[in-house]
């Protein structure tokens, strides 16, 4: 079974821009978590999505938003962008919220310069 | 405010020798995590306990979770310089859905 992908993998934009990441869950999978990773603050959490709907919120800025396709597929967003804003972004997929087992991708590695 | 306390934050050992990682915290957590990062790479889960007082095997690692689920313990005997790696704990809180809290990271190298 295929694993988790994120698309693109490596991105660098100027700060204002806006940025759209993606992210293929495993098959089967429902649920889709974002998480920001940085070597100051560590993985943290963005955003769920399940069935296409935002189930669970971290403590980010409304800059940073999301979506979920009716095939799971998920897609994160970051408008004007600042610099602290560079880091590792990481999808994440589970079958529902059991055990809460998270699968992550490979990540998309984000430079704001 | 860390809810996942990591000890230590980082380990140089030598080939052969055993250690122990520790995640601590004040909250109690319905299931928990382990995790291990190569640069570059999306952390890969090693294995989840959900029972207070529960041990895992995994082949030479022993993952043990608290008997009040507030904590959690990695062993590795006999490292290998494979074991090389950032290892992560990682909690999820009752009712917090699939929303999971990281523990600070251990970096772990093992040299020959």
């Amino acid at each position: 079974k295929a694993g988790v992908t994120q698309t693109p993998r490596y991105l660098i934009k100027t700060r204002g821009q806006q940025v759209t990441l993606s992210c293929s869950p495993i098959s089967g999978h429902r649920s889709v978590s974002w998480y920001q990773q940085t070597p100051g603050q560590g993985l943290q959490f963005l955003f769920e999505y399940f069935s296409e709907t935002q189930r669970n919120k971290g403590n980010f800025p409304g800059r940073f938003s999301g979506r979920q396709f009716s095939n799971s597929r998920s897609e994160m967003n970051v408008s004007t962008l600042e610099l602290g804003d560079s880091a590792l972004y990481l999808c994440a997929s589970s079958l529902t919220g059991g055990y809460n087992e998270q699968f992550f991708g490979p990540g998309t590695r984000l430079t704001v310069l | 405010t860390q809810l996942l306390e990591q000890s230590p934050q980082f380990l140089s050992i030598q080939e052969g020798e055993n250690l122990t990682v520790y995640c601590n915290s004040s909250s109690v957590f319905s299931s928990l995590q382990w995790y291990r990062q190569e640069p570059g790479e999306g952390p890969v889960l090693l294995v989840t306990v959900v029972t207070g007082g529960e041990v895992k095997k995994l082949k030479r690692l022993t993952f043990q979770f608290g008997d009040a689920r507030k904590d959690s313990s990695l062993h590795i005997t006999a490292a290998q310089p494979g074991d090389t790696g950032l290892y992560l704990c990682a909690g999820a809180l009752t009712g917090g859905g699939n929303k999971l809290t990281f523990g600070t990271g251990t970096q772990l190298k093992v040299e020959l």
